[in-house]
């Protein structure tokens, strides 16, 4: 059972444009939340995260949205540049009381096209 | 300057062979995690250690083996339990036993033919 879904494998944005990236999750134990991008035949590098006591962490062009009632987060990239393309994977960690805490459950991955 | 780093990039072995994925960091991180990346699949979690000596399984660990004799290496062996072996690993670390941040190795792509 998947605890952390990202239901769209794909997207595709004009250069420019905002690139909105969706996650999901089931776990409500989930206390801390990541984005990750990843290049082809790269490992993933960190981009932002987001802890459960807030709503909005921002840097740069890079928005992460938590919207804990709905189990639901967002990355926001505004504006959206051909080097934003890559695939972008949503990932959640449990409370640091618990042993949930060592590790990360990651999604399936968004492609994400930045057309010129 | 500090990193992960897996070797080879690309490797290949015989169907039945055992084989031995490299991770070593010098990042001074306690935990070491191995991943195995399948197309339109997120990552799944293999094995993970928080000190030496010491280490878990994760969601699929059938099939494989690691070690953690020093701090800065956690060696991933492909054994031939492993019914489907061909795919892209990733090695990754955090400072502490709860993960703000992982860091990541490049990955090495194993093809078993």
């Amino acid at each position: 059972d998947q605890q952390v879904k990202q239901n769209s494998p794909s997207l595709s944005v004009q250069e420019g444009r905002i690139s909105i990236l969706n996650c999901d999750y089931t776990n409500s134990m989930f206390d801390y939340f990541l984005w990750y991008k990843k290049y082809p035949a790269e490992g993933p590098t960190f981009l932002i995260s987001i802890s459960s006591i807030k709503d909005k962490n921002e840097d740069g062009r890079f928005t992460v949205f938590l919207n804990k009632s709905a189990k639901h987060l967002s990355l926001h990239i505004v504006p959206s540049q051909p080097g934003d393309s890559a695939v972008y994977f949503c990932a959640a960690r449990g409370p640091i009381s618990s042993g949930s805490a060592r590790q990360l459950t990651f999604g399936s991955g968004t492609q994400l096209t930045v057309l010129p | 300057d500090g990193g992960i780093t897996q070797s080879p990039k690309y490797l290949f072995r015989k169907e039945g062979q055992n084989v031995t994925l490299s991770c070593e960091q010098n990042l001074n991180h306690d935990a070491m995690y191995w991943y195995r990346q399948d197309p339109g699949q997120g990552l799944r979690l293999i094995y993970y250690s928080q000190i030496v000596n010491d280490f878990q399984k994760g969601d699929i660990a059938e099939g494989y083996s690691v070690s953690r004799e020093k701090k800065e290496s956690f060696p991933l062996t492909v054994t031939s339990a492993q019914k489907n072996p061909t795919a892209f690993y990733l090695c990754a670390s955090s400072p502490q036993g709860f993960v703000n941040e992982q860091f990541f190795g490049p990955g090495t792509r194993l093809t078993v033919l």
